[in-house]
Formats: structure tokens, C-alpha cells, sequence
């Protein structure tokens, strides 16, 4: 089946560095990616939606600029967390499809990011 | 908007038990799609059971079968034969089958039942 690898699955940084957090669709053209949020016991928050190419479009509440996300070909987006501070501190997961609307979303294992 | 709901914040079953864990969605639209996830403590999304609002009939994969009402708007996952590796984090998500809105396809989830199973 698809599969999806996101990178890293851990990283630790430190209060005012940036991290880049990879998601890559390894057998098939992702030509949107979802980005979500997962806070400890909750459930998954949509962060954005990233269309190959195009501005990623953010949820209501989600800073932009604090949250860059970058889809610049069909198998990789990015979500680059700039200025970190410890409530960024979350696990962060990706859903990848393809271009027909109902394609099944394929997910990523998740990445946990801890800011000191 | 759509709105997923899951009332049972926790539940435990014994090995080999059945167990029913509820969801209830709200949406305006006709067609969609909802699923039922499993997350491990490893934090791998793991798709259980997928239904098609337009199918009657419901979904069944080995263990694990659903109850969809859709009137009711109400999406039960019961799981059978209960083992201990199904003990999990089970999200149930829904999901526009076209493109309503602007929607892009991706999933709403509910909150979550964590499941325990006793040996």
C-alpha cells in the first residue's frame, strides 16, 4: 500500500531555534497534504492543508508565519516550526492523497517535538 | 460545519469480550465517508473500518464491524473476540465525500476512546 514517511520521529530543540519537520509520499503524488496537531490524550487538531504548489490554506487560530509549510513538489511538503517555544512542544502528523478528491489519506508516523 | 462527537472517553472490555464504542456526527451533506482509527502508544494512525454514507449495508472487517445509523446520524464500532493488542486510542473521523465548500478532503476527528483490554 502507500506509504508515507515522515521525518524526523523525534527532535528536541531549544526555546527560539526552528525546526523543519518532512513528509514524503513515497509511491504515489501527493497533491495535497494535511498537517495535523495532536496535543497529549486529544485528538487530531487540522493545522493546514497544503496543495502542490500553492499557498497552504490554515485553519482558523494557526499563526502562518510561526508555522511555514512548504509544498513544493508532488512528494514532499514541509512544516517548519520558526521561533519555537515549549508550548509548540506537541506531536505533529501528516496525511498525504493523491489528486482525485476521494483518494484514500495515507498517514505519516507522527513526529514528537519537544522545545526546551 | 461537521462535528464528530464521541461520549465515552474511556472503556474497558475483557479479552475475548465484545465491546461498542459509540460516535454521532453532525453534517448537512449527503455523501461522505466515515471512518473508524486505531492509535497505539506508538502514535500510528491505523485505519480499522471505512463506510460509504450511500451504502446501506454495514462494514465489516474480521473482528470489527459498524453499526451505521444514518438518519441517526450515529457510527458505532463494535469489536469482537476482543484481544489485548487491540487496546488503543480509537478515533472515530468523517470525512466530505466531494468537494463541498472548498473542503479539501481531510478528515474530522472526534475526540477519542481510549480502550483497555483486561487479560
Amino acid at each position: 500500500g502507500a506509504v508515507v514517511s515522515q521525518h524526523p520521529s523525534r527532535v528536541i530543540c531549544k526555546s527560539g531555534t526552528s525546526v523543519k519537520i518532512e513528509c514524503r509520499s513515497l509511491d504515489f503524488q501527493a497533491t495535497t497534504m494535511f498537517w495535523y496537531r495532536q496535543f497529549p490524550k486529544q485528538s487530531l487538531m487540522l493545522m493546514a492543508t497544503s496543495n502542490e504548489g500553492s499557498k497552504a490554506t490554515y485553519e482558523q487560530g494557526v499563526e502562518k508565519d510561526k508555522f511555514l509549510i512548504n509544498h513544493a513538489s508532488l512528494t514532499l511538503s514541509t512544516l517548519t516550526v520558526t521561533s519555537a517555544h515549549p508550548e509548540d512542544s506537541s506531536f505533529y502528523i501528516c496525511s498525504a492523497r493523491a489528486r482525485e478528491y476521494n483518494s484514500p489519506l495515507h498517514f505519516g508516523n507522527g513526529t514528537r517535538l519537544t522545545v526546551t | 460545519a461537521q462535528t464528530v462527537t464521541q461520549s465515552q472517553p474511556e472503556m474497558s472490555v475483557q479479552e475475548a469480550e465484545t465491546v461498542t464504542l459509540s460516535c454521532t456526527y453532525d453534517t448537512s451533506e449527503s455523501d461522505y465517508y466515515l471512518f473508524w482509527y486505531k492509535q497505539p502508544p506508538s502514535r500510528q494512525m491505523i485505519l480499522v473500518i471505512r463506510q460509504e454514507a450511500y451504502k446501506q449495508q454495514n462494514a465489516t472487517e474480521n473482528r470489527f464491524s459498524v453499526n451505521f445509523q444514518k438518519a441517526a446520524k450515529s457510527f458505532s464500532l463494535k469489536i469482537s473476540d476482543s484481544q489485548l493488542g487491540d487496546a488503543a486510542m480509537y478515533f472515530c473521523a468523517y470525512r466530505s465525500a466531494l468537494n463541498y465548500g472548498g473542503s479539501q478532503g481531510n478528515l474530522i476527528f472526534g475526540k477519542g476512546t481510549k480502550l483497555s483490554v483486561k487479560p
